[in-house]
């Protein structure tokens, strides 16, 4: 069975800083990965959706990873800002139908 | 012009009764999707429809039924709720590679807070 795991669990770090945000899985056999983005009472906004074949895609600021063969992938976010302050979720999907299993969230915070 | 659309965004009820949830995409995905969101924020799929079609039923209580009356909509109604049941439900549609088509992103709705009194 599937799991993912995100670390760590909150972050704190002042506006300019880059962040790190990790995510592993424990069964390499996914057809893709995602990192979302999720607001206070809002719903999830996908960031970036990286394939299995792929290592990386990048989005403005963003750029993710994926390492299929070890379980990991991360999100870096550049010259972080106020504005990317939310809960950051990584999914994977084993099974073709998009039956994502998501990890628990890394609650970023981002100060001025 | 919202791509994942649901409602209510907020349900109150008591115990025992009966509700739907009701859920519509414009995108032109073949599959949709309900997740559900506990207290601890712990996103766990529920059920899946491509092109009207059960793909995903996770152990979900069968007082919970799902219907998908064309692959642009998709409801999920519960029976005979349930403190346990207090959550945010969460409706979302892509195009899987199980579908024959290239993987996309998954998009959901803002979600339905649920609270059963």
């Amino acid at each position: 069975k599937q799991e993912v795991t995100q670390i760590p669990a909150a972050l704190s770090v002042p506006e300019g800083e880059n962040l790190v945000l990790n995510c592993s899985f424990t069964d390499s056999a996914i057809y893709n990965l995602q990192w979302f983005r999720q607001d206070p009472g809002k719903g999830l906004t996908s960031l970036l959706l990286i394939q299995s074949s792929q290592r990386e895609q990048t989005s403005g600021r963003l750029n993710a990873s994926l390492d299929k063969s070890s379980g990991r992938s991360t999100l870096y976010i550049a010259a972080s800002q106020p504005g990317d302050s939310a809960t950051y979720l990584c999914a994977v999907d084993n099974d073709s139908w998009g039956k994502f299993q998501f990890g628990a969230g890394t609650q970023v915070v981002v100060t001025p | 012009d919202t791509a994942v659309s649901q409602t209510p965004k907020y349900l109150v009820t008591q115990m025992g009764n009966d509700k739907s949830i009701k859920c519509e995409q414009n995108l032109g995905h073949d599959t949709m999707y309900w997740y559900k969101q506990d207290s601890k924020k712990f996103l766990k799929i529920m059920f899946s429809y491509n092109n009207k079609e059960l793909i995903i039923n996770e152990t979900v209580p069968n007082r919970f039924s799902p219907k998908s009356p064309d692959k642009a909509h998709l409801n999920l109604h519960i029976n005979s709720l349930e403190l346990g049941d207090s959550a945010v439900y969460f409706c979302a549609s892509s195009q899987p590679h199980g579908g024959g088509k290239v993987n996309e992103k998954l998009f959901f709705g803002s979600g339905t807070q649920l609270s059963v009194l």
